[in-house]
C-alpha cells in the first residue's frame, strides 16, 4: 500500500499563478484533509472531506479550494498564489471518527511563491 | 482561544536515557490526544493515542499519561536510541464531532550516541 501521495514534492509559484497539489490514498478511508505547516507553527487545516462530493472549509481556507469527486482523490487548487502562501501542505487521511484513529499523512509538497 | 503548547526548545539526551516531551493545553477538552512523529522533510507518522479516560497508554518504548485535571500529556521513550531523534507533536481532538483537531508546534529531540 502506497498510503497518501502527494505530488509535486516541490514547486515554485510567481504571484498571480495557480496551481493544484494532488493527493490520493489507497486506504479506502473517507476522510481527507489538507493541512498547511509554517516554520514554528502547528498545522493549520485548510480544507476536510468526509466522503465523495463532501467537502467543508477549515480554520485557513481563504486562496484555496477542494473537491472531491472520488474517494482516493482531494485535490487542492490555488487561485492567484501569494506569498503568504509559501509553506508545507500535507494532505492527510483517516477513518471516520478521526480523533480515534490518528491520521495518515502524505510526505508533502514545500510551496514557494515569489 | 484554544491553546496547544510544546516546548520550543529542542531536548538534548543522551542515548539510553529517557526522554520526556510536554503538552499543555488550554481552552479546550479533549476527548483524543495524539502523538506523532515527523522527520525533517516528511510528514508527521502517527504514534500514539490516548483517550480522556485513560491516564496511561504504552507501545514498545513508548508512554503516553493524560492528565486533563492539569490539561497536560508527557510523551516518554525509553531507553532512547540516535534513531529516535526527530520532532514529535501533539495534537488534540475534541468529543463532540466535527473537525477541532489542533497541532502543537512540536518539540525537536537529539539523543547523542
Amino acid at each position: 500500500n502506497a498510503g497518501v501521495t502527494q505530488t509535486p514534492k516541490f514547486r515554485i509559484l510567481k504571484i498571480g499563478q495557480s496551481m493544484t497539489l494532488q493527493c490520493a490514498q489507497d486506504m479506502n478511508h473517507n476522510y481527507m484533509y489538507w493541512y498547511r505547516q509554517d516554520p514554528g507553527m502547528g498545522l493549520k487545516l485548510i480544507y476536510y472531506s468526509v466522503g465523495a462530493g463532501i467537502t467543508d472549509k477549515g480554520e485557513v481556507p481563504n486562496g484555496y479550494n477542494v473537491s472531491r469527486s472520488t474517494t482516493e482523490d482531494f485535490p487542492l487548487r490555488l487561485e492567484l498564489a501569494a506569498p503568504s502562501q509559501t509553506s508545507v501542505y500535507f494532505c492527510a487521511s483517516s477513518l471516520p471518527g478521526q480523533g480515534g484513529y490518528g491520521y495518515t499523512f502524505g510526505s508533502g509538497t514545500r510551496l514557494t511563491v515569489v | 482561544s484554544q491553546k496547544i503548547e510544546q516546548n520550543s526548545e529542542a531536548l538534548n539526551i543522551q542515548e539510553g536515557k529517557t526522554a520526556t516531551l510536554t503538552c499543555n493545553y488550554t481552552n479546550y477538552s479533549p476527548a483524543y490526544l495524539q502523538w506523532y512523529r515527523q522527520d525533517p522533510g516528511r510528514g508527521p507518522v502517527f504514534l500514539l493515542l490516548i483517550r480522556e479516560n485513560e491516564k496511561e497508554k504504552r507501545k514498545e518504548r513508548l508512554k503516553v499519561t493524560f492528565d486533563t485535571t492539569l490539561k497536560q500529556s508527557l510523551f516518554h521513550i525509553t531507553a532512547s536510541q540516535p534513531a529516535d531523534s526527530a520532532t514529535y507533536l501533539c495534537a488534540l481532538d475534541g468529543a463532540a464531532g466535527g473537525f477541532k483537531t489542533i497541532f502543537g508546534a512540536g518539540t525537536r529531540l537529539f539523543v547523542k550516541a
